[in-house]
């Protein structure tokens, strides 16, 4: 089975520039969540999608990242226009959804990332 | 909020020894408490996760985490470290849920070196 996936796994970009960066997640997960480490910095949330829904997005820094998850499977996040302060390493992650005994639940609180993209801002 | 505290930056220990990474967090109750690894070029690995029970959790690659409700902590272990544990090791917490869609809070990662 594939695990989480991302594409590209670096990119750099000018200031100005816009990025779009894409996750696939674990086929039939259906959490998927966004994350970005700031070098030298914790791993912070941006953003959670279950299925094609944004659940939670309190985590996304201003209005120029935008994620999508059309059809709820791969998601995109753009990044328009880039500033140097994006530069990091954005990490995807899938869990699973559905109801079930309490095997199912703690498997659902179980996060499988992908190996981020690396993304430099100039 | 929560928050999870990795007070080592950078760990060198040398090959064969013992190793303890520390792992504080603050939470209102008992999270849900992870141990993420990421090797050079590769994504986050779940080395080992605590739920509820038994407080010594084993996990992959011969690490283990002891869960010490009243120190708030949970401190990963090996008894005898290889060369190819050389990675960043990163704490996380979980809200528990019903519904397995909480979002993890990290912290800052330790760095682990291996010498000779």
């Amino acid at each position: 089975e594939a695990g989480v996936t991302q594409f590209p796994s670096h990119s750099v970009i000018e200031k100005g520039q816009t990025v779009t960066l894409r996750c696939d997640p674990i086929s039939g997960h259906d959490n998927l969540y966004w994350y970005r480490r700031v070098m030298g910095k914790e791993i912070k949330f941006l953003l959670h999608f279950v299925k094609e829904s944004k659940q939670d997005e309190s985590g996304m820094p201003n209005n120029r990242f935008l994620a999508e998850r059309t059809g709820g499977t791969y998601s995109t996040l753009k990044v328009q226009p880039a500033e140097l302060e994006d530069s990091g390493v954005y990490f995807c992650a899938s869990s699973q959804e559905g109801f079930g005994g309490e095997e199912m639940i703690l498997a659902k609180n179980i996060q499988y990332f992908g190996a981020g993209t690396r993304l430099s801002v100039l | 909020a929560q928050s999870v505290t990795q007070p080592d930056i950078h760990i060198t220990v040398s090959e064969g020894a013992s190793l303890e990474l520390r792992c504080n967090y603050s939470y209102g109750a008992t999270p849900y408490l992870f141990w993420y690894v990421q090797s050079p070029g590769q994504g986050l690995q779940l080395l080992l996760k605590y739920f509820s029970g038994d407080t010594l959790v084993q996990g992959i690659k011969g690490f283990e985490a002891e869960f010490k409700r009243s120190q708030s902590s949970f401190n990963l272990r090996k008894p005898s470290v290889h060369w190819s544990d050389a990675a960043e090791y990163f704490c996380a917490v979980g809200k528990p849920s019903n519904f397995g869609n909480e979002k993890l809070t990290f912290g800052t990662g330790t760095r682990l070196t291996i010498i000779p």
